[in-house]
């Protein structure tokens, strides 16, 4: 199986910063690394796939980058509705696994 | 609009059965694989189960397998899980999600609200 190790755990930010979050990967996923964000009381909601893709709709502040084990999610500069529970999620082998989560509070 | 809506939770004993439903409306369904996905309370998610776009390849998380089904009735638009000898380790909200692509192994596009299944005597 393979782990997926995000860091920080939660990381403390004023809007207008720059967040960048880590994926580590126990092993190579390629470029098949997702990213989610999840509000309290809310489904998750899908960010960036395939390690750099944007989704449908998704703002542009919302970058990701890298490929084998260590992957980021940037987001440019923070606004409010941005504090939340990021997700990575790899799709290169069963089972499909998630991190842990990062909690980007203010 | 593109939607999934889960319905069938609730309480249930340890060692009981239930059988969550979700119904998908605004794609074709057909087209794509659907998988679900859970989160116990206060914690992270865990993927659960998947099946592809024919029903024919199914996968399931070694912590349900054996104990959990998955299947999906193209006729209703809709997937469904049978959950099994359930423990209260099971206890969590269950969301539906599509995949991406036709590709089995995904990223989730589309989520459901989720449905609360909670296992206690």
């Amino acid at each position: 199986e393979i782990v997926l190790t995000q860091s920080p755990a939660t990381l403390s930010l004023s809007p207008g910063e720059r967040a960048t979050l880590s994926c580590r990967a126990s092993q190579s996923v390629s470029r098949y690394l997702a990213w989610y964000q999840q509000k309290p009381g809310q489904a998750p909601r899908l960010l960036i796939y395939d390690a750099s893709n944007r989704a449908t709709g998704i703002p542009a502040r919302f970058s990701g980058s890298g490929s084998g084990t260590d992957f980021t999610l940037t987001i440019s500069s923070l606004e409010p509705e941005d504090f939340a529970v990021y997700y990575c999620q790899q799709r290169d082998n069963w089972p499909l696994t998630f991190g842990a989560g990062t909690k980007v509070e203010i | 609009e593109v939607q999934l809506v889960e319905s069938g939770g609730g309480l249930v004993k340890p060692g009981g059965s239930l059988r969550l439903s979700c119904a998908a409306s605004g794609f074709t369904f057909t087209n794509f694989p659907m998988n679900w996905v859970r989160q116990a309370p206060g914690k992270g998610l865990e993927w659960v189960s998947s099946i592809d776009t024919s029903g024919s390849f199914v996968y399931y998380a070694g912590s349900v397998k054996g104990r959990f089904t998955i299947s999906r009735d193209i006729a209703k638009k809709s997937l469904y899980l049978q959950l099994t000898s359930l423990r209260a380790e099971d206890t969590a909200v269950y969301y539906c999600a599509k995949g991406m692509t036709s590709v089995t192994t995904n990223a989730f596009d589309i989520w459901g609200q989720g449905t609360f299944v909670a296992v206690s005597s």
